[in-house]
């Protein structure tokens, strides 16, 4: 498709487990963004790459999280440690030179932690 | 601490008449501010925007409206249609960090045919 496409779309984890969540930005954009979102909350902003470099990762909650873009097109978040707290809806978005009103999400990955 | 704050959950307006969504925020460095909708099981749609220098931003059928001194937002819909129907997040940004976005925690608009 031509969208922004994650996988899985949902995951179940015990708490304690390592999980990786995988975004296929859209062909050709250059920016990248995680966010996350609780239950009845908006969208919390996590990090923005510009192509292979983070330009930006102040939202990454603690050491646990780590996000990479290694050829500057697919990226993957690592929660290691999973707590129950980190059950959220993680959506990233890509745009095509780092505006955010250009970006596109994707539908999500709903990851629970029992 | 919630810098952006979206006090209704909900609206319901009837087809045809004017919504409006309301937005406040705490954090006078912001100077950029958006309009999300989002339907179910799908990622954000990025609606409408206004720059801190505006008081108005107009695209067809959506209208922003920005009072700075009173650090409040609205968004105006009309005439509403039923494909409205959505949740609808405000969100904004600082000057320097335009791609972080601070949003709130939405607006569930339901246009009633």
């Amino acid at each position: 498709g031509a969208g922004v496409s994650q996988t899985p779309s949902n995951k179940v984890t015990e708490k304690g487990k390592y999980v990786e969540l995988r975004c296929d930005p859209i062909s050709g954009h250059t920016a990248l963004y995680w966010y996350r979102q609780s239950l009845g909350q908006g969208p919390e902003f996590l990090i923005y790459f510009q192509g292979t470099g983070a330009a930006d990762d102040s939202g990454l909650p603690n050491d646990r999280f780590f996000a990479v873009r290694p050829e500057g097109s697919v990226s993957t978040l690592k929660i290691q440690r999973t707590e129950r707290g980190d059950s959220a809806v993680y959506l990233c978005a890509s745009s095509p030179r780092g505006g955010i009103t250009e970006a596109f999400f994707g539908q999500g990955t709903r990851l629970t932690v029992v | 601490d919630q810098q952006v704050k979206q006090n209704s959950p909900s609206l319901s307006v009837q087809e045809g008449r004017i919504s409006i969504l309301n937005c406040d925020y705490t954090n006078s460095m912001f100077d950029y501010f958006l309009w999300y909708k989002k339907y179910p099981a799908e990622g954000p749609t990025f609606l409408i925007s206004i720059s801190s220098i505006k008081d108005k931003n107009e695209d067809g059928r959506f209208t922003v409206f920005l009072n700075k001194s009173a650090k409040h937002l609205s968004l105006h819909i009309v005439p509403s249609q039923p494909g409205d129907s959505a949740v609808y997040f405000c969100a904004a940004s600082e000057s320097g960090a335009t791609n972080k976005l601070i949003f709130g925690t939405g607006t569930l608009l339901a246009v009633q045919p």
